[in-house]
């Protein structure tokens, strides 16, 4: 439970205003994800860093912004929202993108947009 | 195109009997095949792992198969319990993917009754 936390776990703001969701994870893993859940749709990848390099981003619009400054930490900045962003974000980690095994998801953040 | 499916609907048994849960996958050549646990508001849970040249996995009570002909995988809590009501994921890491990315179904919700 403890080894990725997500701060904060709910957030509501508006579509003008600027948030960033934070990621932590104590694993001493290589490798970060961000994920988009949304209602009644499946778990969308969203970024992928590995050694704090981003290796992946799946199309994401750009008021999606993500940080990477070292390994243990992940952040995702938020500009200009629209509603239909409004949906579960969840942080995970893996030792590394080369080694092919289980990630390990935090609790995630519970976004509305207005 | 690449297609995960899972049966939305829920997946009602009674405490004690056999819960059968089915990811069917099409257009894809999935190195790996993932099972998660996903209980309300909180981020998924790794359960099992089998790879393309593996039939079957097992893990206490569960067990997973992967068919790579029939392009199935099915997951299976044997002597289930109340406690084992919560959303199961599939996720699949294709050949091509370049290390750990992996892409999830949409889950079937499993309810066990006392």
């Amino acid at each position: 439970e403890t080894g990725v936390t997500q701060t904060p776990r709910h957030l509501v703001m508006g579509m003008t205003n600027k948030k960033s969701l934070k990621c932590e994870q104590h694993l001493g893993h290589n490798a970060m994800y961000w994920y988009k859940q949304s209602a009644k749709k499946p778990l969308e990848l969203m970024f992928v860093y590995n050694f704090k390099e981003q290796t992946e981003n799946n199309s994401v619009p750009s008021r999606f912004s993500p940080e990477c400054p070292n390994s243990s930490h992940l952040f995702l900045h938020l500009h200009t929202l629209q509603p239909e962003d409004s949906a579960l974000y969840l942080c995970a980690s893996s030792q590394d993108l080369a080694l092919r095994g289980e990630q390990f998801f935090g609790p995630g953040t519970r976004l509305t947009v207005l | 195109s690449q297609k995960i499916e899972q049966n939305s609907e829920a997946l009602n048994i009674q405490e004690g009997k056999t819960a059968t849960l089915t990811c069917n996958y099409t257009n894809y050549s999935p190195a790996y095949l993932q099972w998660y646990r996903q209980d309300p508001g909180r981020g998924p849970v790794f359960l099992l792992l089998i790879r393309e040249n593996e039939k079957e996995k097992r893990k206490e009570r569960l067990k997973v198969t992967f068919d790579t002909t029939l392009k199935q995988s099915l997951f299976h809590i044997t002597a289930s319990q109340p406690a084992d009501s919560a959303t199961y994921l599939c996720a699949l890491a294709g050949v091509n993917n370049a290390g750990n990315m992996l892409t999830f179904g949409g889950g079937t919700r499993l309810m066990v009754k006392p």
